[in-house]
């Protein structure tokens, strides 16, 4: 059964350092979705891509976040300074399309320990 | 804007005992509703989904009914085993501008014991 993909599983970084998170979502979906879940809390909506074109980044903090989908496949989420309050989950999730009644399939995540 | 909100928990219950899991919504318009359930160690899985008013979505032994006068989609499951320990999360579609973007609710921890 095919997945999404992300890594690392895992990161511990300091504050101020640079860090980037990988997600290769399910063959053939042209939406991508990244996620953060703090620890208690329901996943929040960071960037939203159709192919490579951001459609809805209006929660992402974009004086240190960055994402990218340069061939719409395969996508990119960086945090340069990461801070302390950036410890969270980052989950990437894919669909067919961005539809209203669409299933979403979420990645393992990547669980960020900022120090 | 739009907003779930679910039953506190953390919920502790007995194998075959009845499980509900509250969760009511605000949105205009008339989104779509959804369970989605985190394994530990693992990503969201979609449980089960309704996308208008009076839908009984299931899956797995787990039912909830999109209740639009009540706006409400609560979570029941009539005999609960082990394998079901997991945190539960209520989300919707609001559609729209919103595109495909889902809203969840924080999430309940349920624990099930032998």
């Amino acid at each position: 059964e095919a997945e999404v993909a992300q890594s690392p599983r895992y990161k511990i970084t300091e504050k101020s350092q640079a860090v980037a998170f990988w997600c290769d979502p399910i063959s053939g979906h042209a939406t991508l979705y990244w996620y953060r879940q703090i620890l208690g809390q329901g996943p929040e909506l960071l960037v939203q891509f159709q192919d490579e074109s951001v459609v809805d980044d209006s929660q992402l903090p974009k004086d240190r976040f960055s994402a990218e989908r340069l061939k719409g496949v395969d996508s990119t989420l960086k945090i340069q300074p990461a801070e302390l309050g950036d410890s969270a989950m980052y989950l990437c999730a894919s669909s067919l399309a961005a539809t209203q009644g669409g299933e979403q399939y979420f990645g393992p995540g990547t669980r960020l320990t900022v120090t | 804007g739009d907003s779930v909100t679910q039953m506190e928990g953390p919920v502790t219950l007995s194998e075959e005992a009845f499980l509900t899991i509250n969760c009511t919504y605000t949105a205009t318009g008339y989104p779509s509703l959804f369970w989605y359930v985190q394994y530990p160690g693992e990503g969201l899985q979609l449980l089960l989904k309704a996308t208008k008013a009076d839908d009984k979505g299931s899956n797995k032994g787990f039912e909830a009914t999109y209740r639009k006068e009540t706006t409400s989609f609560h979570l029941e499951k009539g005999s609960v085993q082990v394998s079901d320990s997991a945190v539960y999360f209520c989300a919707l579609n609001a559609g729209g501008t919103s595109y495909g973007k889902l809203t969840f609710g924080q999430g309940t921890i349920l624990t099930v014991h032998p």
